[in-house]
């Protein structure tokens, strides 16, 4: 059973510079989470698809965090124009929906790094 | 708005000591409760839920039970493991929807 995968497992970057995160959920999930987890902290929740519909987006940080899950398999996280404050794990999950008691599933994590 | 609190960290133990972390949560109707179990350099791995007042989630001898008059659902072990260390979060979902977690707590355990 393949579970959640998250790539690049680290990334550097500078102040300024765009990056994106990759996920690919548990195949037969339809349900993906984004979430951010800073040091020391538990992880907060960013983002949250059903199938390829984004139903929650309130929490992303600021307009400079997107994200897509365009077939509804695979979800890409993009963050615009770095800055420091962005240093962190950006963690994704993944669930089958089941109302009460469903449980998410997480990926390894992709550890940012800003210049 | 929801959220979960939890006994800071860092626990300390000898191995075979008893562990007990506490957690409390403050919700908006019947959330489902989670242990998570993040070990170093691992991702997020569940430890064990329960769904409903009452019910007592278990796994590799760590248990909890959901209690709903004291917004409780604290973790426990009767006799711990080198193994066991790792930081231990507690987390709420109201059903389907994101989790809440929260800040983790660290436990170390020493042969």
């Amino acid at each position: 059973d393949t579970g959640v995968s998250q790539d690049p497992r680290h990334k550097i970057t500078k102040r300024g510079q765009n990056v994106t995160f990759r996920c690919d959920p548990i195949s037969e999930h339809n349900r993906l989470y984004w979430y951010r987890q800073t040091l020391g902290q538990g992880p907060e929740f960013l983002t949250y698809f059903q199938n390829e519909a984004q139903l929650e987006k309130s929490r992303l940080l600021s307009d400079r965090f997107s994200a897509e899950r365009p077939k509804g398999s695979f979800s890409t996280l993009e963050i615009q124009r770095t800055e420091q404050g962005d240093s962190a794990m950006y963690l994704c999950a993944s669930s089958l929906e089941q109302g009460m008691g469903e449980t998410q599933y997480f990926g390894p994590g992709t550890r940012l790094l800003v210049l | 708005g929801d959220s979960v609190t939890q006994m800071e960290g860092p626990v300390t133990l000898s191995e075979e000591a008893f562990l007990t972390i506490n957690c409390t949560y403050t919700a908006t109707g019947y959330p489902s409760l989670f242990w998570y179990v993040q070990y170093p350099g691992e991702g997020l791995q569940l430890l064990l839920k329960a769904t409903k007042a009452d019910d007592k989630g278990s796994n590799k001898g760590f248990e909890a039970t959901y209690r709903k008059e004291t917004t409780s659902f604290h973790l426990e072990k009767g006799s711990v493991q080198v193994s066991d260390s790792a930081v231990y979060f507690c987390a709420l979902s109201p059903g389907g929807q994101n989790f809440v977690f929260g800040p983790g707590t660290r436990l170390s355990v020493l042969p």
